[in-house]
């Protein structure tokens, strides 16, 4: 059962360019949205989180943006570069769980 | 992250064979996950342990097994490996307080069941 949902699967951008990856969840007792970057051979690592009691959060390049309402939150990486080429892991967790359940990821591939 | 290692980091093994992945931490974490990794399938959980005494089974168990030796010790065993157990694993820890803490992963194994 996929409790959280990230698309697209595979982003291909140009440098400079915004790279948005999505993902939504189902269960609303998720209290905790955080990021994992994974760089190839490398195990993923954290790179931003949010909690839903803000609607954004923002880290240099990188922004969550929260709906809470629509059950949704995105990854925006502004003015994208190729050392960002990287998989990218949306998770949440809720209910004081110390476990997190990640969606699928995303395949990003920066172009010089 | 050095703190986390895994080992090996590539094993190639026949259908049927038992085999062991091993991880150790050195971030003096008191919780301890396994995950493994496919394309499309994102990382999904296999075990975790809370403490030395606690082990709980994940989203995707079946077929594995685990051992936590020590605190900085945690182990997976596949006890009959197939083909479809054929993935990237990897190991995290986590520790501090609250649920919202972070997790540190460990470099994964690439496995390959023939």
């Amino acid at each position: 059962q996929q409790q959280v949902k990230q698309s697209p699967q595979s982003l291909i951008v140009q440098k400079g360019g915004i790279s948005i990856i999505n993902c939504a969840y189902e269960n609303t007792a998720f209290d905790y949205f955080p990021w994992y970057q994974q760089f190839p051979g490398k195990g993923p690592a954290l790179l931003i989180a949010i909690r839903p009691d803000v609607s954004e959060k923002k880290e240099g390049r990188f922004t969550i943006s929260f709906n809470k309402s629509a059950k949704q939150f995105s990854l925006h990486i502004m003015d994208s570069q190729p050392g960002d080429s990287a998989t990218y892991f949306c998770a949440a967790n809720g209910d004081s769980s110390y476990k997190l359940i990640f969606g699928s990821g995303t395949r990003l591939l920066v172009r010089p | 992250d050095a703190d986390v290692t895994q080992t090996p980091r590539n094993r190639i093994t026949k259908t049927g064979k038992r085999i062991m992945l091993e991880c150790s931490q050195t971030k003096g974490h008191d919780r301890m996950y396994w995950y493994r990794q496919d394309p499309g399938l994102g990382l999904r959980l296999i075990y975790y342990s809370f403490d030395v005494k606690d082990i709980n089974k994940g989203e995707i168990s079946d077929g594995y097994s685990v051992s936590r030796q020590a605190q900085a010790k945690f182990s997976l065993s596949l006890e009959s490996a197939i083909p479809n157990q054929t993935a990237l694993y990897f190991c995290a820890t986590s520790g501090g307080q609250g649920a919202r803490e972070t997790q540190y992963f460990g470099p994964g194994t690439r496995l390959l069941v023939l």
